[in-house]
């Protein structure tokens, strides 16, 4: 397995402003996702963090909203840019190891409120 | 439209008793079918993983079934535990690899002392 930290746990944010979300894995992993979690909703993917290139981002999700880097295997970040109140959600980080069939093991995640 | 529907939404059980949880998909091709738990504040712990093969599968008080032919998939929890309160999420993929997981809404689970 891996063990994942995010920071921050939680945030509370003014609209208009963006949040920066840490993701620490203690092992060099091949995949990093990044996933929205909408209160009662079910995870949505918003995009693939790629080391060293831009990330592979689903529909509906667009860099300059949220920009992610991976500047190597065991670190990323994602950037929820300018916030509005539709932004408050749970974001986590999850990563695939090729050993473990396909098997994401997930941070914490990050409880965001957007005011 | 969620490929993934899972019943009931939330339930309450006593301490002690047994429940079961309900998993639908739609998703084709598919791979592998996982369980999740999460606790409240917390990311999503994997239970179980099943592929097209296999019927059941067992982590300790949590048994997992699948039927591949009529797509349902059950989560049993044998005399459950105050610890056992927490969301239940049924994942499926519809290839051997890690992207493009189809998650369902979870039920909500609340053990009562």
């Amino acid at each position: 397995s891996a063990v994942i930290s995010q920071k921050p746990s939680r945030d509370i944010c003014q609209r208009g402003t963006s949040l920066t979300i840490q993701c620490q894995v203690d092992s060099q992993v091949t995949m990093m996702f990044w996933y929205r979690q909408q209160p009662g909703q079910s995870l949505t993917l918003i995009a693939t963090a790629n080391q060293g290139s831009e990330a592979t981002y689903e529909s509906g999700f667009v860099i300059d909203k949220f920009p992610i880097s991976r500047p190597n295997l065991t670190f990323s970040t994602l950037t929820v840019s300018n916030l509005s109140p539709e932004d408050s959600s749970i974001y986590l980080c999850s990563v695939g190891l090729r050993q473990s069939r396909g098997t994401q093991y997930f941070g914490p995640g990050t409880r965001l409120l957007v005011l | 439209k969620n490929q993934v529907e899972q019943s009931p939404q939330s339930l309450i059980i006593l301490e002690g008793k047994n429940c079961t949880l309900q998993c639908n998909y739609t998703v084709s091709p598919f791979s592998n079918l996982r369980w999740y738990k999460q606790d409240t504040g917390r990311g999503p712990v994997s239970l179980t993983i099943m592929t097209f093969s296999e019927n059941t599968k067992s982590n300790g008080r949590y048994t997992a079934t699948l039927d591949a032919d009529t797509k349902q998939s059950s989560l049993h929890i044998t005399a459950s535990q105050l610890s056992d309160s927490a969301s239940y999420i049924c994942v499926v993929s519809p290839t051997d690899s890690w992207g493009k997981l189809q998650f369902g809404a979870g039920t909500q689970v609340v053990v009562t002392p």
